[in-house]
């Protein structure tokens, strides 16, 4: 079953925040960040580990919550070069998942001047 | 930097016709993996391999078929188009820990192939 995100789409005006929530019904080992751009290969933000540990890249941030099953990315100070689709790619926790995740429909976020 | 790259960007093909869509990776990662893009539905895998000649069904397998002969090349055969497999096609490959069972490390991605199928 995929994970879940919300919103499906967000605009915003440059400099503003905005914050994409990811959501499993499985207990999740890894939580992945990707951005798309369109017609582009989807390319990696960030990864959060089992342990509840909040990860940042510049502007971009996020936190994994494994007892809730949530992920959320935080984007501050929104720029015309964030626009583009957002995917959480999940991996479930316990077993051999051989690395493979699961991902969300995605969230398509505008960033106009 | 890790390269993944897809036979062809965009292709149009025929009801019935046999379709091979290929992926080759240089970063010597073990596992490979097919997804389809479709709007309003994500990235869903189609299949995965985490070994040369080994491979896993993912969650939308009908109709389609795997081969994996070398750990850097891994190819999805589309076995008799149909319509309703038009979509974008992406391949990705990640490194996997032998003895770990988890993803240490995250998913690099092609460029994707555009599918028509009239």
């Amino acid at each position: 079953q995929q994970p879940v995100q919300s919103p499906q789409a967000v605009i915003l005006r440059e400099g503003e925040d905005a914050v994409i929530n990811c959501s499993s019904s499985k207990a999740l080992y890894s939580v992945h960040w990707y951005r798309q751009k369109h017609g582009e290969a989807p390319v990696f933000l960030m990864i959060l580990l089992k342990g509840g540990e909040q990860k940042g890249h510049d502007k971009i941030s996020a936190s994994f919550n494994e007892k809730k099953q949530q992920s959320s990315l935080y984007l501050t100070a929104s720029q015309l070069s964030y626009s583009g689709t957002y995917f959480c790619g999940t991996e479930d926790a316990g077993g051999t998942s051989y690395g493979k995740l699961t991902f969300g429909q995605g969230t398509i976020l505008t960033v106009h001047p | 930097d890790v390269k993944v790259t897809q036979s062809s960007r965009y292709l149009v093909k025929r009801t019935g016709e046999k379709v091979f869509l290929e992926c080759v990776q240089d970063m010597d990662h073990e596992n490979m993996f097919w997804y389809r893009q479709d709007p309003g539905l994500g990235l869903r895998l189609i299949y995965f391999s985490y070994d040369v000649k080994m491979k896993e069904k993912g969650d939308i397998p009908e109709g389609y078929s795997v081969s994996r002969e070398k750990k850097e090349r891994f190819s999805l055969i589309l076995e008799s188009a149909s319509t309703n497999q038009t979509s974008m096609y992406l391949c990705a490959s990640s490194f996997y820990e032998r003895f770990g069972t988890s993803a240490k490390e995250t998913q690099y991605f092609g460029p994707g192939t555009r599918l028509l199928v009239l």
